[in-house]
């Protein structure tokens, strides 16, 4: 049974670095083929991709948020990360983890609502 | 970036109706594409992938078509669990983007 869950801060200010756990069950990240995908999603709004890690340590970022992201993995404990620094309000949403197979998410978390506020 | 046009944005149908809907691709994505359902305060469930791989566990009352630049989901035989917002995301290539979603209300 594929489970994965999302751990954050909840509420951070603007200008600092969010960080992001993704604690996973029911497959490897070391694994051919297997990856992680972060998505975000505003209140009320759409999906938004923001990045993946592979099987391989391959790892692909969402330019749109240009040099703000870092995706990393422990593979030994099953585990993903997202860092995104300088956050604004803009930022404010809910973060999901998912696996991702071929780029598809088949596979996702319950997701972590993250607030950034002065 | 490829840009995924979705539509409509909502509609209302009946149990037993059938709707579709559509995704746009601004550039052909080959089929590489997949669907997926949010409910009201879930996170997104993944439907299908690559024209009608249907997830296990997946209702066949969901389907898929398309090719190059156009594909569509339908849903026959409306069920009132079917009450969500669907979502396409293409897969072809980085960055990977998402339709905006279609609310698909039943009356």
């Amino acid at each position: 049974q594929v489970t994965l869950k999302e751990s954050g801060p909840g509420i951070l200010q603007p200008s600092q670095t969010l960080s992001l756990t993704c604690t996973f069950s029911g497959f490897s990240l070391s694994t051919y083929g297997m990856g992680v995908g972060w998505i975000r999603q505003p209140s009320g709004k759409g999906l938004e991709w923001l990045a993946n890690i592979w099987w391989d340590d391959d790892k692909y970022y969402n330019p749109s948020l240009k040099n703000r992201l870092t995706i990393s993995k422990d593979t030994s404990n099953n585990q993903a990360f997202l860092k995104i620094t300088n956050v604004d309000t803009a930022d404010t949403a809910t973060y999901y983890c998912a696996r991702s197979r071929e780029n598809y998410f088949d596979y996702w978390g319950q997701g972590v609502m993250v607030t950034v506020s002065s | 970036d490829i840009h995924m046009t979705q539509n409509p944005v909502s509609l209302s149908a009946f149990i037993g109706d059938k709707v579709t809907i559509t995704c746009r691709a601004s550039q052909d994505i080959s089929r590489y594409l997949g669907w997926y359902q949010q409910k009201q305060g879930q996170s997104p469930k993944f439907l299908m992938y690559y024209a009608s791989n249907l997830l296990s566990g997946v209702p066949s009352r969901f389907s898929d078509s398309g090719s190059g630049t156009e594909y569509s989901l339908t849903i026959t035989g409306i069920q009132p669990e079917d009450a969500a917002t669907y979502f396409c995301q293409q897969c072809y290539s980085y960055p990977l983007t998402f339709g905006s979603g279609t609310k698909l209300e039943i009356k």
